[in-house]
């Protein structure tokens, strides 16, 4: 079965840059699957970050897009998230998935929470 | 963007009863190749979401059989037949025709 783990630091200053992995264990991520970041602040409900197709489009949450960037590294069959300039309204659970043909999440990470603070 | 609404926010239910869950969407959730992009997942105390169901009505891989979806357009509906201990959790709705969406989740509880 798929697995997935999320890692990065656990805290960022604000106005830096969140930066998070995901490793993609028991599955190639080239084939053929979308992968995708998602976040939850605490006690609250789910957000879509964005998803990023084997080929390396992208496409991102129109809130959150002129501020994050995924890619993919076949090489090493991870995935990555970046959002710059953040505040503390991004403070949250960072949830990374792998998304089905219906661009749905089916698997995901157990999820890493990301706080940002001065 | 296409809001999804669910209720009720909070349901408390007796373990071997049924339990029901509405979402609504604000526009028709059917695509153009016929099916309906419309999900289910069910996130457990401390725990990350898990998917119940796909394109309103069928099962993910492991899922019980006491889960069912249905629905059609814009009004859909997660059943419980019995409800059980290890139900408890909040339910959320997705949909993915125009990016992705979630409700805001029910709160399920016994």
């Amino acid at each position: 079965q798929v697995q997935l783990q999320e890692s990065g630091p656990g805290l960022v200053r604000p106005s830096g840059t969140l930066s998070l992995n995901c490793a993609v264990s028991n599955f190639s991520i080239s084939s053929g699957y979308f992968w995708g970041w998602l976040r939850q602040p605490p006690g609250k409900g789910l957000e879509w970050i964005g998803t990023i197709y084997p080929s390396g489009n992208t496409f991102y949450n129109p809130s959150l897009s002129s501020r994050v960037t995924i890619s993919l590294d076949t090489s090493t069959n991870h995935f990555s998230l970046r959002l710059t300039s953040v505040t503390a309204a991004d403070t949250a659970i960072y949830f990374c998935a792998r998304q089905g043909s219906g661009v749905h999440p089916d698997y995901w990470g157990h999820g890493t929470l990301v706080t940002v603070t001065s | 963007d296409i809001v999804m609404t669910q209720s009720p926010l909070s349901l408390s239910v007796t373990p071997g009863q049924p339990a029901s869950i509405s979402c609504k969407s604000s526009q028709s959730l059917l695509q153009r190749d016929g099916k309906t992009a419309l999900y289910w997942y069910l996130q457990k105390p401390g725990q990350s979401p898990q998917l119940l169901m796909v394109e309103v009505s069928n099962r993910f891989s492991g899922v019980s059989d006491r889960f069912s979806g249905s629905g059609s357009g814009t009004d859909f509906t997660l059943q419980i037949s019995r409800v059980e201990a290890e139900d408890v959790g909040v339910y959320y709705c997705m949909q993915s025709k125009e990016l992705l969406t979630f409700g805001p989740g029910t709160k399920v509880e016994i």
